[in-house]
């Protein structure tokens, strides 16, 4: 059974940077056959989806045009986790945050349990 | 502004069938798989159908899933209170080269 256990701050100042991780058990992030995203839902925006990194014969990472130039999701190894980074955030960036991952047949199956963050001074 | 199409709610009696629209284009339902997911307040969404009718293990046969062209459908059948919940359909964008959603559609159970 895969797990996807979430960390990191609620609340981050505008221009600041968000980080969130993603602790993996129950698969590997550096499975052939799988896919982490990060998606957010507020209700402003709905469910978004950010980006995604996966490995095949080398490391990808693919990102939403909205996000790309202040997002990075990165894989670690040797913790078993990916995390998000976003960059100079404002208060439109407040929203639930998830991990989730895709499987073999590629459809989105397990969701973390989410991350509120807020951005406010 | 959903790359795809629902509507915000819907509502139906215990006992009764409900289906859920989801429309999108050529480049998302119509290309590839259509899932739908189940949110629960203050929960994460949960995965319903995938691969447009599919059941993950544990989900009842009270819901079905099914696509046509561009436009995909939730059905639940035998309504029960316990379905009352937001329901969002997803697909791959191969234009967006990214995922989609639905903007959700509120389920209500008289």
């Amino acid at each position: 059974q895969v797990q996807l256990q979430q960390s990191g701050p609620g609340l981050v100042k505008p221009s600041q940077t968000l980080s969130l991780t993603c602790a993996i058990s129950g698969d590997s992030v550096s499975s052939n056959s799988a896919s982490w995203s990060w998606i957010r839902q507020s209700p402003s925006r709905g469910l978004e989806w950010l980006g995604r990194t996966y490995r095949r014969s080398k490391w990808y990472s693919e990102y939403a045009v909205s996000v790309k130039s202040r997002t990075t999701i990165s894989p670690d190894t040797s913790m078993n986790q990916v995390s998000l980074q976003l960059n100079s955030v404002t208060p439109e960036d407040t929203a639930v945050y998830y991990c989730v991952r895709a499987g073999r047949d590629g459809y989105l199956d397990y969701w973390g349990q989410g991350t509120l963050v807020t951005v406010s001074s | 502004q959903s790359v795809l199409t629902q509507p915000s709610s819907a509502s139906g009696t215990p006992g009764q069938r409900v289906t859920i629209s989801c429309s999108g284009s050529s480049s998302n339902v119509g290309s590839d798989n259509v899932n739908w997911y189940q949110q629960l307040p203050g929960t994460a969404p949960k995965l319903l159908i995938y691969i447009n009718n599919q059941r993950p293990s544990g989900v009842p046969d009270r819901f079905s899933g099914s696509k046509s062209g561009t436009s995909a459908s939730l059905a639940i059948s035998g309504l029960q209170s316990e379905d009352e919940a937001d329901y969002y359909c997803a697909a791959w964008d191969a234009s967006l080269h990214g995922w989609v959603f639905g903007g959700g559609t509120k389920l209500t159970v008289l």
